[in-house]
């Protein structure tokens, strides 16, 4: 069965420090790629997606991932986090055949950054 | 106008009432979605509808029945449920269904009693 695994589920760090968030999935055909971000009270937006191209791809508000395909790795990075960052992210990956496709969530991380 | 819109925010209800969820987006989207969300845990997919038809029905009980009047609503209609059905349902649309970019709204904070 298709999964999509989010190793780190909290990540403390401190203002300016660098970030790094997992995500693998096991799928072997074509995957659409996506991170979403929960703010405390606010819905899920997205950040950032991967649909084909250049596999490292930059979103909004500093945010950037890389689809490594041979590692089946999507893993999001922001070179200097900032308070206002902090929230749940999720990976999400969209595979399957037409008329089947799904969207399946990792189980989120949570991330906090100290002032 | 990117928005998705949920009413209500908050909904509790008894065991044995009958409630609605409702759902809008003029983004002239053809594909909706229904999401149950607990907490700490992701999204899971109830539901989908495209072109106001439903194509995904992951095995959801029968208490929960999702509507789709025409390409910008999405009911979700709520009879007889559990204390475990307490949860976020999320609402989310798409311009097609799958692959593509969901939109999700702020979500509707079930609670039953």
């Amino acid at each position: 069965a298709q999964s999509v695994s989010q190793h780190n589920h909290h990540v403390i760090l401190s203002e300016a420090a660098s970030l790094e968030l997992g995500c693998n999935y096991s799928y072997g055909g074509t995957v659409n790629l996506f991170w979403y971000v929960q703010y405390p009270g606010q819905h899920l937006q997205l950040l950032l997606k991967y649909f084909s191209g250049d596999p490292l791809v930059k979103g909004i508000k500093g945010f950037e991932a890389e689809f490594i395909k041979s590692k089946f790795s999507f893993n999001l990075r922001k070179p200097s986090v900032q308070w206002s960052d902090t929230a749940e992210y999720f990976c999400a990956v969209n595979a399957g055949t037409s008329g089947t496709y799904k969207y399946i969530f990792g189980t989120g991380t949570r991330l906090k950054v100290l002032a | 106008d990117t928005e998705v819109t949920q009413t209500p925010k908050h909904l509790v209800m008894g065991m044995t009432n009958k409630k609605s969820l409702k759902c809008e987006q003029h983004m002239g989207h053809r594909a909706m979605y229904w999401y149950k969300q607990k907490a700490k845990k992701p999204p899971e997919l109830m539901f989908v509808y495209s072109y106001e038809k439903l194509s995904i029905n992951e095995s959801v009980p029968s208490r929960f029945s999702p509507e789709c009047p025409n390409s910008s609503l999405l009911n979700l209609h709520l009879h007889a449920l559990q204390p475990e059905d307490s949860a976020l349902y999320l609402c989310a649309s798409s311009q097609d269904q799958f692959p593509d970019t969901q939109y999700f709204g702020p979500g509707t904070r079930l609670t039953v009693l």
